[in-house]
């Protein structure tokens, strides 16, 4: 099993541009989350997707939009990005309730905004 | 909504002594607590976690133990070595069924050979 693998791993965008992250998982999880890592602030929440075709805000979700494509794959988008969005972004899934909350993080899209 | 404080933000241990990594989380509601490791460059991996229903719980050279009076729970590293350098994120999850977690700031722990 790959786990979470995402795509890009590396990207430079201009200011205005727009770009789609990609986030796929193999391990049959209900959940999946979209985290931003920034120096001193931990890994915050920007969007998270309980189960196929729902989708919920987390703490930071202005300037960003996401799709559950199915139950695999999970992308974000930036419409107009902006130097505030550069980061480490990372997804992760895990489990539905009872037990299965642990989540597992993909290897992380690193996101430079000019 | 929850906040989860961690302490200290950067630890220097030598080799083959102990790490103490401490966590205190505000809703008391919170029943599950993972701890992550991350490496240069790479995503967070767990590493252990635990659950309301229990006090300590271990796995070879690390441990985790919770006080749930005082909300609070820590990361023990005993016989540390060079391999444990990285960056420990300590999260909290709140109500059974809620699958977000807060996370802490995190830790850069490094072992002095």
């Amino acid at each position: 099993n790959a786990g979470v693998t995402q795509t890009p791993k590396f990207q430079v965008l201009k200011t205005g541009q727009s770009m789609t992250l990609q986030c796929a998982q193999d391990m049959n999880h209900n959940s999946m989350y979209w985290y931003r890592q920034d120096p001193g602030m931990g890994l915050r929440l920007i969007y998270y997707s309980a189960s196929e075709g729902t989708t919920d805000k987390g703490e930071v979700p202005n300037g960003y939009n996401v799709s559950r494509l199915n139950k695999r794959e999970f992308s974000l988008r930036l419409e107009s990005a902006a130097p505030s969005q550069t980061s480490v972004y990372f997804c992760a899934s895990g489990g539905h309730g009872g037990y299965q909350e642990t989540q597992y993080f993909g290897p992380g899209t690193r996101l430079l905004v000019l | 909504g929850e906040n989860v404080e961690q302490h200290p933000s950067t630890l220097s241990v030598q080799e083959g002594d102990s790490a103490v990594i401490k966590c205190t989380y505000s809703d008391s509601a919170s029943n599950y607590f993972p701890w992550y490791k991350q490496e240069l460059g790479k995503g967070p991996q767990l590493i252990i976690d635990i659950r309301s229903n229990v006090g300590e719980k271990k796995d070879q050279r690390i441990a985790v133990t919770l006080n749930k009076t005082a909300k609070h729970f820590s990361l023990h590293i005993t016989e540390t070595q060079p391999e444990d350098s990285a960056v420990y994120f300590c999260a909290a999850r709140v109500n059974f069924g809620n699958e977000k977690l807060t996370f802490g700031t995190g830790t850069r722990l490094t072992i002095i050979p």
